[in-house]
């Protein structure tokens, strides 16, 4: 079963707007991971937050993680028609590399 | 680096017969997972691999499902006798530490 819930399931936007996707999930975790799908693709990871960080960056990506509520946030700036794909977090529990992941939210990202 | 390799990529076929996916790890990881991806069970660990050792394969939806790791360099998942129900994108990914790094998945079709 899924661990994370992800939210939007959807989001639309024009192309140079920002991006938020959220991911909550149920049990501690050693580090979670975002993840990125295009269409008829495997994933591709984007970014890994341990979990006694609260902030990571890398490029235009913004990745943000409450352990108290047990969720955390991407952010994609200035948003390009390229970045339209799924977007995935994933949780990793045991430090062990398995990983349970959400959902995702498909963005589109309109010219 | 040719990254993990999956083969086929498009795999039709009738219910009842035997299917053999096949998965080629990043030279040098050490894990190997199988994951099933539908529309709406999402992203499903199936079985993971830690030095060519099934480590947990409580995710093999029952006993029609197999896979094996010979050595470090390949892995098949198999399905005898397949049904229409095991339709799904099946994805191999290996790492040595995190993250995961994906092969493009396999879609099967069973008819």
């Amino acid at each position: 079963s899924q661990q994370g819930e992800e939210d939007p399931q959807a989001l639309s936007i024009q192309e140079g707007e920002n991006a938020t996707m959220n991911c909550s999930y149920k049990t501690s975790i050693n580090n979670l991971q975002w993840y990125r799908q295009n269409s008829g693709r495997g994933l591709v990871h984007l970014i890994l937050i341990r979990s006694n960080e609260r902030e990571k960056h890398s490029g235009r990506l913004r990745v943000t993680l409450d352990t108290s509520k047990k969720s955390s946030s991407l952010l994609i700036t200035a948003s390009r028609a390229a970045d339209t794909a799924s977007y995935f977090c994933a949780t990793d529990h045991n430090a062990g590399n398995m990983l349970t992941f959400g959902g995702g939210t498909r963005l589109m990202v309109k010219p | 680096d040719a990254g993990v390799i999956q083969s086929p990529r498009h795999e039709v076929t009738e219910m009842g017969q035997e299917v053999t996916l096949r998965c080629k790890p990043i030279s040098g990881h050490d894990y190997l997972f199988w994951y099933r991806q539908t529309m709406m069970r999402g992203l499903e660990l199936l079985i993971y691999f830690n030095n060519n050792v099934p480590i947990d394969d409580s995710g093999m939806p029952e006993d029609r499902f197999s896979a094996k790791m010979p050595n470090a360099s390949f892995s098949t998942l198999k399905i005898q006798p397949s049904e229409p129900r095991d339709s799904a994108v099946y994805f191999c990914a290996s790492s040595l530490v995190p993250p995961l790094h994906f092969g493009n998945g396999t879609r099967l079709t069973v008819t």
